[in-house]
């Protein structure tokens, strides 16, 4: 069965050091997402990804995130200088249009 | 903002028992997800409805989402230690890039 994955499932980085999260969708759809999740708290939409661009993003996704799709298969999200506050699991996920979405193990990140 | 409302925040329930988790919306939900997590892990999905009156069941847990697709609950029969952990409902409120809201969670904690 298709699945999202995504690598690593944890990353340790020192404040001020940038990040890079990868995720692999699924392969025939067309919508891609990140969310994230400090712990103990909500799921957070961060930005949606249609069509080889941002579709929309939230208050979080300020200058120092970016995402791409360098290759057509995987999807980036990219921290440029990580502050404490961004410590949390991050989520890909993927979905075709209305169907199902489905979402990645998650890539915990802990910035030190 | 859109919010998903969750209820109760969190429940202790006898081994063997029944229990009720829901998860209110103001907005007509196009699609409902639940989730299981546990804490700090990633999330397990458990099912997910989009018509209204739908029922879903797999293993001891029921879903269902009401008729005016603004509230859906979740329902475990004979709660076992395997329930415990924190259960989590998504909403597709029909925003255009078909992102998810969140509701905060319901801790779930199964007592021998």
């Amino acid at each position: 069965e298709p699945e999202v994955t995504q690598t690593p499932s944890h990353q340790v980085t020192q404040m001020g050091q940038e990040v890079i999260l990868r995720c692999v969708p699924i392969s025939n759809h067309l919508y891609f997402y990140w969310y994230r999740q400090i712990l103990g708290q909500k799921v957070e939409f961060l930005v949606s990804f249609y069509n080889n661009e941002i579709s929309e993003k939230s208050e979080i996704f300020d200058d120092q995130f970016s995402v791409e799709r360098p290759d057509g298969s995987n999807f980036t999200l990219k921290i440029r200088s990580t502050k404490l506050e961004d410590s949390a699991m991050y989520f890909c996920a993927s979905r075709v249009s209305y169907n199902e979405q489905f979402f990645g193990p998650g890539t915990r990140l802990t910035v030190l | 903002s859109q919010e998903l409302e969750q209820s109760p925040q969190s429940l202790i329930v006898q081994e063997g028992k029944n229990l009720t988790i829901n998860c209110t919306s103001s907005k007509t939900l196009y699609g409902l997800y639940w989730y299981k997590q546990k804490y700090g892990e990633g999330l397990i999905f458990l099912m997910m409805l989009q018509k209204g009156g739908e029922e879903k069941s797999h293993e001891k847990i029921t879903a269902k989402l009401d008729e005016k697709k603004q509230q859906s609950s979740l329902h475990i029969t004979a709660s076992q230690p395997s329930h415990a952990g924190i259960y989590l409902c998504g909403a597709d409120v029909g925003d255009s890039n078909y992102q998810l809201i969140w509701g905060a969670g319901t801790k779930l904690i199964i007592k021998p």
